[in-house]
């Protein structure tokens, strides 16, 4: 069965500290692999994606995320947060060919300014 | 603008209705997608459909119902079986087949009282 662990439930951070979510999914073929970003009170909206190609990938406000296909994961890194990161972060996967989109539980980021 | 619009925002029914959400998309989008999204469980998949007239069940798809008539609509009903309904629901949709992330509505708070 498809499926995605966030093992951080909750983390909360410094500003300009480094962060680093986590994400492991499950499934037996090639992936499609997302991460969403839900800011208080807003629409949930992507961050980034891979789908091919570099494992790592570059997406919006500074985040990026590596795709290890050994570890089944897909970690969620940034090297100095913002107050304005404080959010719900979700990771999310998609079988290749089988359109089902599965997210993890999300992770609760807090910055301290 | 394109877009997906879910209506109504909120929504209030009494125990033992069932009830419908609308979901609309003008992205001429294949696949659509419901999710419930209670806090601490991330969004879980509710049923999710990639062609008109045929749909598929999610993880948690017991006391709900959908339907695909049409492309651009994928309403959802919360049935009276539903053990605990009120949430927060979610829909997505999303091109088929198609190397690209999936879009999402502002979201349907429903309370069951």
């Amino acid at each position: 069965a498809q499926s995605v662990s966030q093992h951080n439930h909750h983390v909360i951070l410094s500003e300009a500290a480094s962060l680093e979510l986590g994400c492991n999914y499950s499934y037996g073929g090639t992936v499609n692999l997302f991460w969403y970003v839900q800011y208080p009170g807003q629409h949930l909206q992507l961050l980034l994606k891979y789908f091919s190609g570099d494992p790592l990938v570059k997406g919006i406000k500074g985040f990026e995320a590596e795709f290890i296909k050994s570890k089944f994961s897909f970690n969620l890194r940034k090297p100095s947060v913002q107050w304005s990161d404080t959010a719900e972060y979700f990771c999310a996967v998609m079988g290749f060919g089988n359109e089902k989109l599965t997210f993890g539980t999300g992770t609760r980021l807090t910055i301290i300014p | 603008d394109g877009g997906i619009t879910q209506s109504p925002k909120y929504l209030f029914r009494k125990e033992g209705q069932n009830v419908t959400l609308s979901c609309e998309q003008n992205l001429n989008h294949d696949a659509m997608y419901w999710y419930r999204q209670d806090p601490g469980q991330g969004l879980r998949l509710i049923y999710y459909s990639q062609i008109v007239n045929d749909f598929q069940k999610g993880d948690i798809a017991e006391g709900y119902s959908v339907s695909r008539e049409k492309k651009e609509s994928f309403p959802l009903t919360v049935t009276s079986a539903q053990k605990n309904p009120t949430a927060f629901y979610l829909c997505a949709s999303t091109i088929q087949g198609g190397n690209t992330e999936a879009f999402f509505g502002q979201g349907t708070r429903l309370t069951v009282v």
